[in-house]
This record gives structure tokens, C-alpha cells and sequence, in this order.
């Protein structure tokens, strides 16, 4: 079965640090590109970034700053990094596979979704 | 950036009811549309994708149509399982989502 599982729920205070992790299984890691995506508290869908697991490629999002997209390809894991939080960052995030490896393609796959919550 | 704007916001409609949500694009992403559904507490579900194909899986009372800057996702004949908040995602220039179109009852 083809699946993304994310990590578990995540506390923080502003100014800390945070990775969560999207685990792939049931597919070949490499041939699909992965994409984060962000959901706010009662809010829609804001797409983050996303990376091309077989070379780390990437591309973010013009609007959105202080987050890091990278893969672990031994482990077939994305990862979304900050480097210091804030209460804004407090959102449900997802991962998403891509349908294929091209620009054009749809969020086939996603995961269960990590819930984030900063807050002092 | 390109804008994706879903009308309506929300909708009540019945079982049996066909209905019909549209999202306009700030500048033509030519056919790289998709549509997702979310019911609360879940990841959202891909639906249609490149405008009007169907994902597999997903039953064919869901169809899309359009292309350039206005799309439509058409639900047939609405089931209890379709009540969820849909949204619409430009994949041509980065990715945007419309802000969703919450259906209820």
C-alpha cells in the first residue's frame, strides 16, 4: 500500500526549533516529488514547497520564508525544518506526493498531517 | 502569484441535488487544475486533476470542466458522504489553492 506517515504532534515555544517527518512506503521513493502543505487553524490550504527526492531539488513557495524541504532518501523521509519558530507557525502540515515527477502534477498521495502548536 | 478564487464560500443543498463550484484563476493556468475534497479532521483527497480527469477511485458523479481561468467541479447527485469543503489548486506557475467551498447540508 502506498502511504505517507507523518510524525507525531509537536508543542514548541517561539524561538525553538522543529523537524517533522513524512515516512513514504509502497512506492519507489525517488520517482516522486513531495510537497508540503500548510492548514491554519479554520483556514484552507497553503502550499509550502516542494523537493525532487532524487536530487533534493527544490522550490518554495514566494510567499513563505523560514522553513527548510529535504529528503533522506536511505529512509525514503521528507523532512520541514525550522529554525525558530514562532505562534504564527501553529498549523496542521501536510505532505503530499506528487503524481509523478514532472512540474505538472497533482498532490496524489498525502499524509495524516503533523499538528504544530507554538505557543509561550 | 496566481489568485484562485472558489464561489461559493459555502452551500447547503440535499441529498439528490446536483451542484455545481467555481474557481477563477487571477491569469490563465491553461488546463493544470485540480479539485480536492477535505471532510474535518482528515487530509484533503484528490478528485479531479488536469481539469476533467477523473482520479481513480473517485466516482463519476464528480466531473470538472473549464480551462484558462474558470473551472467547475460538478457533483451529479450530491451523497451523504460528499458533505466536505472542496478546494481548487493551479499547478501551472508554483501551486495555489482557492480559499475552499464548504458544502453542508
Amino acid at each position: 500500500e502506498v502511504q505517507l506517515v507523518q510524525s507525531g504532534a509537536a508543542v514548541k515555544k517561539p524561538g525553538e526549533s522543529l523537524r517533522i517527518s513524512c515516512k513514504a512506503s509502497g512506492y519507489v521513493f525517488t520517482h516522486y516529488w513531495i510537497s508540503w502543505v500548510r492548514q491554519k487553524p479554520g483556514k484552507g490550504l497553503e502550499w509550502m514547497g516542494r523537493i525532487d527526492p532524487d536530487d533534493s531539488y527544490k522550490n518554495y513557495s514566494p510567499s513563505l520564508q523560514g522553513v527548510t524541504i529535504s529528503v533522506e532518501k536511505s529512509i525514503s523521509t521528507s523532512y520541514l525544518q525550522w529554525s525558530s519558530l514562532e505562534a504564527s507557525d501553529t498549523a496542521i502540515y501536510y505532505c503530499a506526493r506528487h503524481s509523478s515527477n514532472i512540474w505538472y502534477s497533482a498532490f496524489q498521495i498525502w499524509g495524516q498531517g503533523t499538528v504544530v502548536t507554538v505557543s509561550s | 502569484d496566481i489568485q484562485m478564487t472558489q464561489s461559493p464560500s459555502s452551500l447547503s443543498a440535499s441529498v439528490g441535488d446536483r451542484v455545481t463550484i467555481t474557481c477563477r484563476a487571477s491569469q490563465s493556468v491553461g488546463d493544470w487544475l485540480a479539485w480536492y475534497q477535505q471532510k474535518p479532521g482528515k487530509a484533503p483527497k484528490l478528485l479531479i486533476y488536469k481539469a476533467s480527469s477523473l482520479e481513480s477511485g473517485v466516482p463519476s458523479r464528480f466531473s470538472g470542466s473549464g480551462s484558462g481561468t474558470e473551472f467547475t467541479l460538478t457533483i451529479s447527485s450530491l451523497q451523504p458522504d460528499d458533505f466536505a469543503t472542496y478546494y481548487c489548486q493551479q499547478y501551472d506557475r508554483y501551486r495555489t489553492f482557492g480559499q475552499g467551498t464548504k458544502v453542508e447540508i
